[in-house]
């Protein structure tokens, strides 16, 4: 039982645009929530985390919203650079325990 | 500051060996966790450890193991490799609180043939 979606394996944006990265939960316990960045040939780092008890967290080009009521995160990034072009994973952990990633989301920004 | 290293980066070993791979957190940070990437399953938690302590763990069966030294460096083992361990096994070490922001290191790629 998949605890985090990411539905979309792959976005594609321009140069410049807002890039919208989703991402679901059915964990009603879940009280935080990751974003972490994926090149190739190395390990995800950190981007952006938010609490339970907050809806919004910014940080640079970098906000990421929580719905508690639809179980659901996004990820938005304004405006979009080439070098953005990765794998984002979503991840949410209950009191402490195991992290729980979605499978990840592919993003290509294109000049 | 130094990152989180791990070593070996490449490994291959025969199904039904043993491996051990080895994780050097960032200096200061306690808390060590252990995760295995896979093309269809994504990265799954395997254990954490906390003060030389197995704090969380995963569902994974007994054959992953680990254990963590009182400098914080980690070591997990995996005994009887099957051809489905093949993965990428990365490490991430946090000052205290696993979930929060954790510095990962660019993984072990483990193949078993």
């Amino acid at each position: 039982d998949q605890q985090v979606k990411q539905n979309s394996p792959s976005l594609s944006v321009q140069e410049g645009r807002i890039s919208i990265l989703n991402c679901d939960y059915t964990n009603s316990m879940f009280d935080y929530f990751l974003w972490y960045k994926k090149y190739p040939a190395e390990g995800p780092t950190f981007l952006i985390s938010i609490s339970s008890i907050k809806d919004k967290n910014e940080d640079g080009r970098f906000t990421v919203f929580l719905n508690k009521s639809a179980k659901h995160l996004s990820l938005h990034i304004v405006p979009s650079q080439p070098g953005d072009s990765a794998v984002y994973f979503c991840a949410a952990s209950v009191l402490v325990r195991a992290l729980i990633f979605g499978k990840g989301t592919t993003l290509s920004v294109s000049s | 500051k130094a990152g989180v290293t791990q070593t070996p980066r490449y490994l291959i070993k025969t199904r039904g060996q043993q491996v051990t791979l080895s994780c050097s957190p960032i200096s200061g940070h306690r808390s060590v966790s252990w995760y295995q990437q896979t093309p269809g399953q994504g990265l799954q938690f395997l254990f954490e450890y906390f003060s030389e302590t197995q704090r969380n763990k995963g569902n994974f069966p007994g054959r992953f193991s680990g254990r963590q030294f009182s400098n914080s460096r980690s070591e997990m083992n995996v005994s009887t490799l099957e051809l489905g361990d093949s993965a990428l096994y990365l490490c991430a070490s946090s000052w205290y609180r696993h979930d929060t922001e954790a510095f990962f290191g660019q993984g072990t790629r483990l193949t078993v043939v």
